[in-house]
C-alpha cells in the first residue's frame, strides 16, 4: 500500500497562475484533508471532505478550491495564486472523522 | 477558536534522558488527543494517541492524558538523536477534525 501519495512534490509559480494540487489514498479511508504548514503557524486546515460527496471549509480556505473526485482522491485547487499561498501543502486521510490522520508526502509550493 | 498550545523549544535533553512534552488544549469536549513527530521537511507521522484519562504506553513513549487539566503530555525514555524533532499535539475539535498545536522542537545530543 502506498498510503497518502500527492503530486507534484515541487512547484513554482508566478502571481496570478493557477494550479491543482492531486492527492489519493488507498486505505479505503472516508475523511481526506487538506492542510497548509508555514514557519510559526503549525498546521492549518484549508478544506476537508468528511466522507465522499461532501466538503467543508477550514480554518483557512480564501483563495482555495476543492474537489472530491471520488472516495481515493482530492484535489486542491489554486486559482490565481499569491505570494501569501507559499507554503507546504499536505494531504491526510483518516477512516472516520476525529480518527487517526495519515500525512502525504507533502508539496512545496513557491509563488513568485 | 478551538485551542492547542505547545511551548515552541527547542527544548535540549542530552542522550538517555527523559524527555517531556506539554500540550493543553480549550475545548474542554475533545475526546481524541494524537501525538505526530515531524523530521525537518518531512510529513507528520503518528506516534500515539490516546481517549482516556491516565498513562499509556508504547516502548519509550508514554502519553499522559488529564482531561480535568486539559493536559496531554509525552514522555520519551532513554532519548536517542534520532528522536531529534518536531512534536505536534492535536486534539478533536468536532466531529471531523482535529487541531494541531504548532509543535515544539526536541533535540537530542
Amino acid at each position: 500500500n502506498a498510503g497518502v501519495t500527492q503530486t507534484p512534490k515541487f512547484q513554482v509559480l508566478k502571481t496570478g497562475q493557477s494550479m491543482t494540487l492531486q492527492c489519493a489514498q488507498d486505505m479505503n479511508h472516508n475523511s481526506m484533508y487538506w492542510y497548509r504548514q508555514d514557519p510559526g503557524m503549525g498546521l492549518r486546515l484549508i478544506y476537508y471532505s468528511a466522507s465522499e460527496g461532501t466538503t467543508d471549509k477550514g480554518e483557512v480556505p480564501n483563495g482555495y478550491n476543492v474537489s472530491r473526485l471520488n472516495k481515493r482522491e482530492f484535489s486542491l485547487r489554486l486559482e490565481s495564486a499569491a505570494p501569501s499561498q507559499t507554503s507546504v501543502y499536505f494531504c491526510a486521510s483518516s477512516e472516520a472523522g476525529a480518527d487517526t490522520q495519515y500525512f502525504g508526502p507533502g508539496t512545496r509550493l513557491t509563488v513568485l | 477558536q478551538k485551542e492547542v498550545e505547545q511551548n515552541s523549544g527547542p527544548l535540549s535533553v542530552p542522550e538517555g534522558a527523559i524527555a517531556s512534552l506539554n500540550c493543553t488544549y480549550s475545548d474542554r469536549g475533545s475526546q481524541s488527543f494524537f501525538w505526530y513527530r515531524q523530521y525537518s521537511g518531512k510529513s507528520p507521522e503518528l506516534i500515539m494517541f490516546i481517549y482516556s484519562n491516565g498513562d499509556k504506553e508504547d516502548g519509550r513513549f508514554t502519553a499522559q492524558l488529564n482531561k480535568a487539566s486539559q493536559y496531554v503530555s509525552l514522555l520519551i525514555r532513554d532519548s536517542q538523536p534520532s528522536d531529534s524533532a518536531t512534536y505536534l499535539c492535536a486534539v478533536n475539535s468536532g466531529y471531523s477534525t482535529l487541531t494541531f498545536g504548532k509543535g515544539t522542537m526536541l533535540l537530542v545530543s
